[in-house]
């Protein structure tokens, strides 16, 4: 089943202790992202990934890194986490992210509370 | 500065009926846009996209309108049914900007319910 994968689905952690979230696709695709999703916000980008060795920032980058050694993976790390990273994050990805045509295709998304 | 704009956070409709989401935008380079369903615990789900050249798409009970003039679209469904309830994001794009990256920009979504 085509699917992306995000692991944990639920996290509570305090402030300042490292934490990665995994993304994970097995459609080959080549560009992947990750948004986070609050209220009276919408869902905002952090990060994208063109293809392996290849990642760039969105419109809320700060506070977050994110790596892509293989494709099928990127997982979002935040290195100390912050109250204000409380939120809901989604992981993306779409055949090549270059064609207007081409529909993103979402995980389940992780719910983190940063105390 | 919200582009894509859902003024409707939620939407209740009988079976059987007509459900009509509306969505407006301001940026007037956005040249495709496409809906998402979201259902709870879940994450979104493409449903149906326009092109800016197009007024009009329709894949079986769901179409979606844009006026460009109006700066507006609008997805109906038709009939409605108690398995759409859930919370449908409007999202816009307006093409490869510097990073090659086909950025969606998105709507804070409406809620529909519809009941038996």
């Amino acid at each position: 089943e085509a699917q992306v994968t995000q692991n944990p689905r639920y996290l509570i952690t305090v402030t300042g202790k490292k934490l990665t979230v995994t993304c994970s696709q097995n459609m080959n695709h080549e560009y992947m992202s990750w948004y986070r999703q609050d209220p009276g916000l919408g869902l905002r980008q952090i990060y994208y990934s063109m293809n392996v060795e290849v990642t760039d920032k969105g419109d809320v980058p700060e506070g977050y890194k994110v790596s892509r050694k293989e494709k099928r993976n990127f997982p979002l790390i935040l290195e100390s986490p912050s109250p204000n990273q409380t939120s809901l994050y989604f992981c993306a990805s779409s055949p090549s992210g270059l064609s207007r045509q081409e529909t993103q295709y979402f995980g389940p998304g992780t719910r983190l509370l940063v105390l | 500065d919200q582009q894509v704009k859902q003024n409707s956070p939620s939407l209740s409709v009988q079976e059987g009926r007509i459900s009509i989401l509306n969505c407006d935008y301001t940026n007037s380079m956005f040249d495709y846009f496409l809906w998402y369903k979201k259902y709870p615990a879940e994450g979104p789900t493409f449903l149906i996209s326009i092109s800016s050249i197009k007024d009009k798409n329709e894949d079986g009970r769901f179409t979606v309108f844009l006026n460009k003039s109006a700066k507006h679209l609008s997805l109906h469904i038709v009939p409605s049914q108690p398995g759409d309830s859930a919370v449908y994001f409007c999202a816009a794009s307006r093409g490869l900007n510097a990073g090659n990256n086909r950025k969606l920009i998105w709507g804070l979504g409406t809620s529909l319910a519809v009941n038996p």
